[in-house]
This record gives C-alpha cells, structure tokens and sequence, in this order.
C-alpha cells in the first residue's frame, strides 16, 4: 500500500485562489521530488528536495520540506487554469538505496474559471 | 534528444498470454524504472535498474514478472501467463544522477481480457 500519503485527494480552486497540497511519510526522507500529471498524459518532474527545511520556489508554485524530513508541501498561488492536473509527491526512503521512490495517491486539481 | 520511449503503447492481451513492453531511455541517462499505474493512483514502484544491473525489486512483483536491460540501453518488462489484475499502464523512466530528475515515458497500456 502507499506508504506516502497526499492530503486532499482532490482540490477545486476558483482560478486565481490559492491551495496547498501534502504529503507525509511514516519514515524519515532522504529525498522527495514532486510531479504534475495532465489528465491522460505521463508524470512530469516538477522539482526535488533533499534538504530538511528546505524550501524552493518556482514561479507560482511553492515547495517546502519539512524539518523532520517527514513531510512536504506544495502551494500554489493565482491558481490558473494550466494548474490542472494530478500533482504527485514521490519519496525515497532514508533506509532505501536509490531507486525505490514511493509515490502518493496524488492530489487531483480542478480549477474553475 | 527525442525523450523516453516505449512500445507498445497499447496491449490488449487474453488471460494466461505472456507480454513483453520495451523502454528506450534517454541515451545518456545510466539509471532506468519501471513503474505501474491504475486509475486514480499515482505510480507504484516496480524495480530498478543502474546501467544494466537491477539493484531494486519490489517486493510487490511477482515471479510472473522481469525486466532485463542487458547492454544498460534499453529495457524490457516481461509479464507471463497474465491476470485481470495486471491490466494498467506500466511507465518507464530514465535518470542521470545530478539532479537525478525522472523522466517518463508515455507508458505501455495493457487491458487483459
């Protein structure tokens, strides 16, 4: 089962709202990277977090590793319509080699005009 | 640089057939993984390989399941004597390490009938 979890499974935002999306883990990360899914399309590699505290930006979209490497989140703020999409947090177990990242059920967005 | 790359993209095969799927990875990429993905999921890990050796497995697949990458270029996923339950999509992607981003195909469709 997942072992990642992502709260809200799914979020409706008006365009130009904010939201925040999370993911916590049960075990300490060594790393955790984000993703964006368009509907009937593959993952794409949003960003990656390695450090506790961490905290990156990337335009509108706000990414933020948490102090105990246990969990992550991903704001957005002026949603707009190309935020559609699934956003999954994909995490790498600190006692897990490379490779064997754990994805979360994602959260689905859905933005209204 | 024409991304990752898999075939079939779509397979429709009867319970009990054997079905192979190939990803091509981005060719300066040494890390490659395969993944499964059914609706409203994000991405479950399967195994993983670094050049031509599988260094991650899950526990989750079956002895019904391998993956070669015998020249650490491309990679098969083989399925034998299939179940309903292994239709989904099945994902490839490639990686260099530093930054390590993944890079996903656009997937293999498998219904089994």
């Amino acid at each position: 089962g997942q072992q990642v979890m992502q709260i809200p499974q799914y979020q409706h935002v008006q365009e130009g709202e904010d939201f925040t999306t999370y993911c916590n883990s049960s075990t300490t990360l060594s790393n955790i990277q984000w993703y964006k899914q368009r509907p009937g399309g593959h993952p794409v590699f949003l960003i990656q977090l390695v450090k506790s505290g961490e905290v990156k930006k990337q335009k509108r979209l706000t990414f933020q590793f948490g102090e105990a490497k246990k969990n992550s989140s991903l704001h957005i703020t002026a949603t707009q319509t190309t935020d559609v999409g699934t956003y999954f947090c994909a995490g790498l177990r600190e006692t897990d080699s490379w490779g064997k990242f754990q994805f979360g059920a994602g959260t689905q967005v859905v933005v209204t005009p | 640089d024409t991304g990752v790359s898999q075939n079939p993209r779509h397979k429709i095969t009867k319970r009990g057939q054997n079905v192979t799927f190939r990803c091509d990875p981005i060719s300066e990429h040494n890390r490659l993984y395969w993944y499964r993905q059914t609706l409203g999921q994000g991405p479950e890990f399967l195994t993983y390989f670094q050049n031509e050796a599988q260094l991650e497995k899950s526990r989750l697949l079956s002895d019904r399941f391998s993956a070669e990458r015998p020249k650490g270029s491309f990679s098969t996923l083989e399925i034998q004597r299939t179940e309903q339950g292994d239709s989904a999509m099945y994902l490839c992607a490639s990686s260099a390490p530093f930054p390590d981003t993944q890079y996903f195909g656009p997937g293999t469709r498998l219904t089994v009938l």
